[in-house]
């Protein structure tokens, strides 16, 4: 069975700086991962993905994460913070052979500082 | 065809009533997924279709719960007896099946804005 783990449940950073969050995932097989934003009271918006190939992929809005499949991790990044981001931010992973059906982590809500 | 769609966007019930959600996914899409999202929580799977057929139910999708994608365009989303527990945020989304873009391939999957039902 598929699991992520998003160990961050809260992220506070100042705008202008990086921000980094973590995510893990549990699957037997390549796994198919993504990183997706929701604002209140929104769907979710996909930032990025990773199928294969290149393990740094990027994303929309500035955000890149990397695939480390020694870590089972896919991190996600963004050098420069606008206040525009905060929000809560969801690792989701997919398989074909679970009928592409996402799992997802439990979120990280991300609060940006003046 | 700007995205999928879902309607209403807010539903308040009492205990004890039948709601009924739509979902209208991508017209080229062949698959359609429905999540339930609780507050603080990241959405879970329910249940899926690829064209009518409903392919896999999650354990979570209770004999209260029913969905239907009839002609394999829009889906419904019916929750009979409705309970407190069954406030949430339920999102649609839909996708083009595996090996649509190649063997092995998976396809993402593009997200509505949900309906939050509220139960009173």
């Amino acid at each position: 069975a598929q699991s992520v783990t998003q160990p961050d449940i809260h992220i506070t950073v100042s705008e202008g700086a990086s921000l980094e969050l973590r995510c893990n995932y549990s699957y037997g097989a390549t796994p198919y991962l993504f990183w997706y934003v929701q604002s209140p009271g929104q769907g979710l918006q996909l930032l990025l993905k990773y199928f294969s190939g290149d393990t740094l992929v990027q994303g929309i809005k500035g955000f890149e994460a990397e695939f480390k499949r020694s870590q089972s991790s896919f991190n996600l990044r963004k050098p420069s913070v606008h206040w525009s981001d905060a929000a809560e931010y969801f690792c989701a992973v997919g398989a074909v052979a679970a009928g592409n059906k996402l799992t997802f982590g439990g979120g990280t809500r991300v609060l940006v500082k003046p | 065809d700007t995205g999928v769609s879902q309607n209403p966007r807010h539903k308040i019930t009492k205990r004890g009533q039948n709601v009924t959600f739509r979902c209208d996914p991508i017209s080229e899409h062949n698959r359609l997924y429905w999540y339930r999202q609780t507050l603080g929580q990241g959405p879970e799977f329910l249940t899926y279709f690829q064209n009518e057929a409903q392919l896999e139910k999650s354990r979570l999708l209770s004999d209260r719960f029913s969905a239907e994608r009839p002609k394999g365009s829009f889906s419904t989303l019916e929750i009979q007896r409705t309970e407190q527990g069954d406030s949430a945020m339920y999102l649609c989304a839909s996708s083009f099946p595996p090996g649509a873009g190649g063997p092995s391939s998976y396809n993402e999957q593009f997200f509505g804005p949900g309906t939050r039902l509220t139960v009173l």
